[in-house]
């Protein structure tokens, strides 16, 4: 398997354009997580999905930020407009799905976002 | 709340001493606990983890972590530093108040291993 694949890997955008990233999960991995790493915060978590349905999405910023997973083999990351302050780099992750939660999550290589 | 917290942001080692990188815990039940290390420009690496059972978990590298239940702490740890181990390392803990729960991280060390 190739891994968890992000496109694309650098974006550069204007103030208030809408920006989308794309994350194909590994293959039978029935979790898929979005998360956000900046200097100052570090990794958060933005979204999560189990199988194609969101269950957690407390760590969306705001109204800007959406998400979605049409199918299992893809998701993504909509903000709309942008902002120089989402300027980040996004990770997408998945994992298989094993009772207990004891299992590792694999990491895209992530997408640099720079809003100017 | 579940959190992780990593005390150093950065530790510098000599190249062939021993290292160790910091984390605590803090979980209402039972955690799951794991390392990743993050290089330049790229995604999260798993390191290992620790579910159950011994204490002294070995992973990738040649990296281990020593889970301490009473100190609630999961140092990660490896014999001799190599100048190829200089990264960013992330203790994470799983929150399993949902059905599979996200990977709690926290803020990183950066490791400098000088020749």
């Amino acid at each position: 398997d190739a891994g968890v694949i992000q496109s694309p890997r650098h974006e550069v955008t204007e103030m208030g354009q809408e920006v989308t990233l794309r994350c194909k999960p590994i293959s039978g991995h029935d979790y898929l997580f979005w998360y956000r790493q900046t200097m100052m915060r570090g990794l958060e978590l933005l979204i999560y999905f189990n199988n194609n349905v969101p269950i957690d999405d407390s760590g969306m910023p705001e109204d800007r930020f959406s998400a979605k997973m049409p199918n299992a083999s893809f998701s993504t990351l909509k903000i709309q407009p942008s902002e120089p302050r989402d300027s980040a780099v996004y990770f997408c992750a998945s994992t298989p799905r094993e009772a207990g939660g004891n299992t590792e999550a694999f990491f895209g290589q992530g997408t640099r976002l720079t809003v100017v | 709340a579940q959190s992780v917290a990593q005390p150093e942001d950065q530790v510098n080692v000599a190249e062939g001493n021993p290292l160790t990188v910091k984390c605590t815990y803090s979980v209402s039940g039972n955690p799951y606990l794991f390392w990743y290390v993050q290089y330049p420009n790229r995604g999260l690496q798993f390191l290992l983890k620790y579910i159950t059972g011994d204490n002294l978990v070995k992973g990738s590298y040649g990296f281990e972590a020593e889970f301490n239940k009473s100190q609630t702490s999961f140092h990660l740890k490896k014999p001799s530093a190599l100048v190829s181990d200089s990264a960013l390392y992330f203790c994470a803990v799983r929150d399993i108040r949902g059905s599979q729960g996200n990977l709690i991280f926290g803020k990183g060390t950066k490791l400098s291993v000088k020749p």
